[in-house]
């Protein structure tokens, strides 16, 4: 089965303030597909990053970066130096090699204080 | 560029009534997916199409739902005799489909509401 867990409901953090958004996967299957998607209140989800199974290299792009480690099935999300316009829900999601189905975790909200 | 489209964007009906949700994916994007989001819930897979292959249907929670796709391109999502739970916002994405570029660009949603 597969199944993506955000355990951080809301986060609030003040302006300037790095914040860690944590994702836990499970799957059985070897090669499969990480994500993390944007929903800013306008609703309009923005895809942000994808990451495969066997890359377990850690990205970073400006202030945002991704840390992905198969030994804890953990791919968060770290922001830095949060800004305002970072307030958002952010899903994390999980799609394997076999089936079309992308499973997504059920969402953190975060609130950039200014 | 143009990006996913959808429409209407907001739909108030009463139960039992039937209703027709439209997606215009991304041109060229070969994979579409439908989705349903509840307040304050993740995004729950319904159906996905890919290409003229038969569609992935395992989302669907009744056979109230359908959905088709003309010519590869336009999607529309029925819901018949609606129900005061199918109230959410429907999404739908494209993706180019291709094995290692699964990326899905999404559409604004449609806010159902029924009465």
């Amino acid at each position: 089965a597969q199944k993506v867990t955000q355990a951080q409901t809301e986060i609030s953090v003040v302006e300037k303030e790095d914040v860690t958004l944590d994702c836990v996967y499970e799957t059985r299957d070897t090669t499969y597909y990480l994500f993390w998607y944007k929903q800013p209140p306008s609703g309009e989800l923005v895809f942000l990053i994808r990451r495969n199974s066997f890359d377990e290299q850690n990205e970073i792009s400006g202030r945002y970066s991704w840390n992905f480690q198969k030994s804890t099935s953990s791919f968060n999300f770290t922001i830095t130096a949060s800004q305002v316009v970072d307030s958002a829900v952010y899903f994390c999601a999980l799609r394997a090699n076999t089936g079309n189905q992308f499973y997504f975790g059920t969402g953190t909200s975060l609130t950039v204080i200014p | 560029g143009a990006g996913v489209s959808q429409s209407p964007s907001n739909k108030v009906t009463e139960k039992g009534k039937d209703v027709e949700l439209r997606c215009d994916p991304i041109s060229g994007h070969t994979a579409l997916y439908w989705y349903r989001q509840s307040l304050g819930q993740g995004l729950e897979f319904l159906i996905y199409f890919q290409g003229n292959s038969a569609p992935d249907k395992s989302g669907l929670p009744s056979d109230r739902f359908s959905a088709e796709r003309t010519g590869g391109s336009v999607s529309t999502l029925t819901i018949q005799r609606t129900q005061q739970e199918d109230s959410a916002v429907y999404l739908c994405a494209s993706s180019p489909g291709q094995p290692w570029d699964y990326e899905q660009y999404f559409g604004p949603g449609t806010r159902l509401t029924v009465t």
